[in-house]
């Protein structure tokens, strides 16, 4: 089975510092990966994916993540924050057979303060 | 061109109004997914078409109607919605369904208020 816990609801940051958002994750197989953001009344926006490739995962605009299979965790990191990052961010796990079923965490609210 | 167009942006209807939601990519994308999202919750699934034949349906309710005329459209036909139903209703598509690395991408979602 698949599943993803955000650990954090909301994070505030100043502008200009690093940004962390934390994911763990549960499958059953070796999963696929993905970072979205969401900013307000607008659809997602895929920001990195992680697909047993590299894993160390650069995505749009700063951000990358870190496959860490020991402790089934792929945390979102920004070495400095920007306004325009202010947005709520999905962590999601994919199954990696049958049918392409994203299981979402539950979000988590990145505040950045001026 | 990665994009997933929707229309309209908003709509308000009434519980005995029918109306239809569209969706289009122009990705050749072999697989759509209609979400419903409630305020501050994530995307729940409701529907998944892979080349163009309905694959999944998550236990979603009869006034519910998907349809995947093609390849590029997918249409959500609505009727005697419940004022439950208000949510931002997403498109999404990815090149294809069985291997779960094939990343998704979301049209802008209408806004959908059933008074």
């Amino acid at each position: 089975a698949q599943s993803v816990t955000q650990l954090d609801s909301h994070v505030s940051v100043s502008e200009g510092t690093p940004v962390l958002l934390r994911c763990n994750y549960s499958s059953s197989y070796s999963p696929s990966l993905f970072w979205y953001v969401q900013h307000p009344n607008k659809g997602l926006q895929l920001l990195l994916k992680y697909t047993s490739a590299a894993t160390l995962v650069k995505g749009i605009n700063g951000f990358e993540a870190e496959f860490k299979k020991s402790e089934t965790s792929f945390h979102l990191t920004k070495p400095s924050a920007h306004m325009s990052d202010a947005a709520e961010y999905f962590c999601v796990v994919s199954a990696f057979r049958g049918a392409n079923n994203l299981f979402f965490g539950t979000g988590t609210r990145l505040t950045v303060i001026p | 061109d990665t994009e997933v167009t929707q229309t309209p942006k908003h709509l308000v209807m009434g519980m005995t109004n029918k109306k239809s939601l569209k969706c289009e990519q122009h990705m050749g994308h072999r697989a759509m997914y209609w979400y419903k999202q409630k305020a501050k919750k994530p995307p729940e699934l409701m529907f998944v078409y892979s080349y163009e034949k309905l694959s999944i349906n998550e236990s979603v309710p009869s006034r519910f109607s998907p349809e995947c005329p093609n390849s590029s459209l997918l249409n959500l036909h609505l009727h005697a919605l419940q004022p439950e139903d208000s949510a931002l209703y997403l498109c999404a598509s990815s090149q294809d369904v069985p291997s779960g690395s094939y990343e998704q991408y979301f049209g802008p979602g209408t806004r959908l208020t059933v008074t």
